[in-house]
């Protein structure tokens, strides 16, 4: 089956740095990858969606200048945290998904968990 | 973004019996259906989906109903097993994007 990797898996980081997580689909090609990110006990938030070679389409509410979403290859997207906050603090996950013939499914990356001190 | 809601946030089961978890969505343009577990602290994983042009569909174990009527979604779960505990999400798809539900917690007790 697809095969979506996130890395890192888990990053600690000072308040003010920033902080960039890789996504990576491993045996298929995305044209559209999605960010999401989950509270504890809640659900998933999109927060963007990214289509290769073209800027990615943010969800109302989310930062875009904060969030910085690069989708540079049909297998690599990439999230920056820029100026990172506690409030950031959370579980991003990523996925991708193909352009087959009937096939609307996505294949999500294991998380990525971020903590900011 | 949209609104799919879920019914019971808990679930608690006895192992060996069938689980039912419910799902309500919003948006009746809707035409994709997908069911999620997830463990704690992994990314979601896909289970079964269906198509607003079904009723029904079934898996190993697992079965989907949608109705369109009245926008709601289950999932049952036949003969649940302990490693059936997770949280499960309806996602609804309209366009080229997925809204999740609120996440259903299931617990099977051994």
């Amino acid at each position: 089956g697809a095969v979506v990797s996130q890395h890192p898996s888990r990053v600690i980081c000072k308040s003010g740095t920033s902080v960039k997580i890789e996504c990576r689909s491993l045996d298929f090609q995305a044209t559209t990858m999605f960010w999401y990110r989950q509270f504890p006990k809640q659900s998933l938030m999109l927060m963007a969606t990214s289509n290769e070679g073209s800027k990615a389409t943010y969800e109302q509410g989310v930062e875009k200048d904060k969030f910085l979403i690069n989708h540079a290859s049909l297998t690599l997207s990439t999230l920056t945290v820029t100026s990172a906050h506690p409030e950031d603090s959370s579980f991003y996950i990523c996925s991708a998904r193909t352009e087959q013939e009937f096939s609307y499914e996505q294949y999500f990356g294991p998380g990525t968990r971020l903590t900011v001190t | 973004g949209e609104s799919v809601g879920l019914h019971l946030p808990t679930l608690s089961v006895q192992e060996g019996d069938n689980s039912i978890i419910n799902c309500a969505y919003s948006n009746s343009a809707s035409d994709y259906f997908i069911w999620y577990k997830q463990e704690s602290g992994k990314g979601p994983q896909f289970i079964i989906d269906i198509r607003s042009n079904m009723d029904k569909r079934q898996g190993q174990r697992v079965t989907v109903l949608l109705n369109k009527t009245v926008k709601h979604l289950s999932l049952q779960i036949a003969a649940t097993q302990p490693g059936d505990s997770a949280v499960y999400f309806c996602a609804e798809s309209y366009g080229n994007q997925f809204y999740f539900g609120t996440g259903t917690s299931l617990t099977v007790i051994p």
